[in-house]
């Protein structure tokens, strides 16, 4: 079965630093990769997807992901945070053939001044 | 741009109530989902649908039903509601086209803004 992992439960960031959030998936084929952001309150937002190709991809709000076959990963990335990307991101993935998704539990991100 | 239309953001509701929660998007997807949403667990499948009055469970269906009379619409029932059901339950569609074809477009999962339920 799919399943996805992401290591990080919290992660603080300094306004301006880089970020790197972790997802690991587990899955036979070439998965569907999916990053998205949730506000407090709010529904989720896509940030960026994985199909196929360019195994670099980039997103909305200037983040951008990296799908690594070898290490079964696609860790989402920011050079320079803002406070407004304090939020909590979701990596998911999906069968190639279906349009089930599975989550992974989150990771929460917190942007210190 | 695609929306997804949860009509009641937040609910309280008694032990043993019968719940509706109801769903709207206005893109013509096929594909309607139920998400329950609680901290440390993500996100996980209660019930979706590919087409009208068909429906498929997820992976946590116990304590739920679903309605899909039309293609627009998919809402989620609580038959008797328990505290073990407060949460927040996320809405979803998507589309089928291209879906399994040789031009698989993958298509995105479009989520609504959610519906905080406290059954008390």
């Amino acid at each position: 079965a799919q399943s996805v992992t992401q290591p990080d439960i919290h992660i603080t960031v300094s306004e301006g630093a880089s970020l790197e959030l972790r997802c690991n998936y587990s899955y036979g084929a070439t998965p569907y990769l999916f990053w998205y952001v949730q506000s407090p309150g709010q529904g989720l937002q896509l940030l960026l997807k994985y199909f196929s190709g360019d195994t670099l991809v980039q997103g909305i709000k200037g983040f951008e992901a990296e799908f690594k076959r070898s290490q079964s990963s696609f860790n989402l990335r920011k050079p320079s945070v803002h406070w407004s990307d304090a939020a909590e991101y979701f990596c998911a993935v999906r069968n190639t053939g279906f349009q089930k998704l599975v989550f992974g539990t989150g990771t929460r991100l917190l942007v210190s001044p | 741009d695609v929306k997804v239309t949860q009509s009641s953001r937040y609910l309280v509701k008694r032990t043993g109530e019968k719940v509706f929660l109801e769903c709207v998007q206005d893109m013509d997807h096929e594909n309607m989902f139920w998400y329950r949403q609680d901290p440390g667990l993500g996100l996980r499948l209660i019930y979706f649908s590919y087409d009208v009055k068909m429906k498929e469970k997820g992976d946590i269906p116990e304590g739920y039903s679903v309605s899909r009379e039309k293609k627009e619409r998919f809402s989620l029932i609580l038959e008797s509601a328990s505290t073990n059901q407060t949460s927040m339950y996320l809405c979803a569609s998507s589309s089928t086209s291209g879906l399994g074809s040789n031009i698989d477009s993958g298509n995105t999962i479009y989520f609504g803004e959610g519906s905080w339920l406290t059954v008390v």
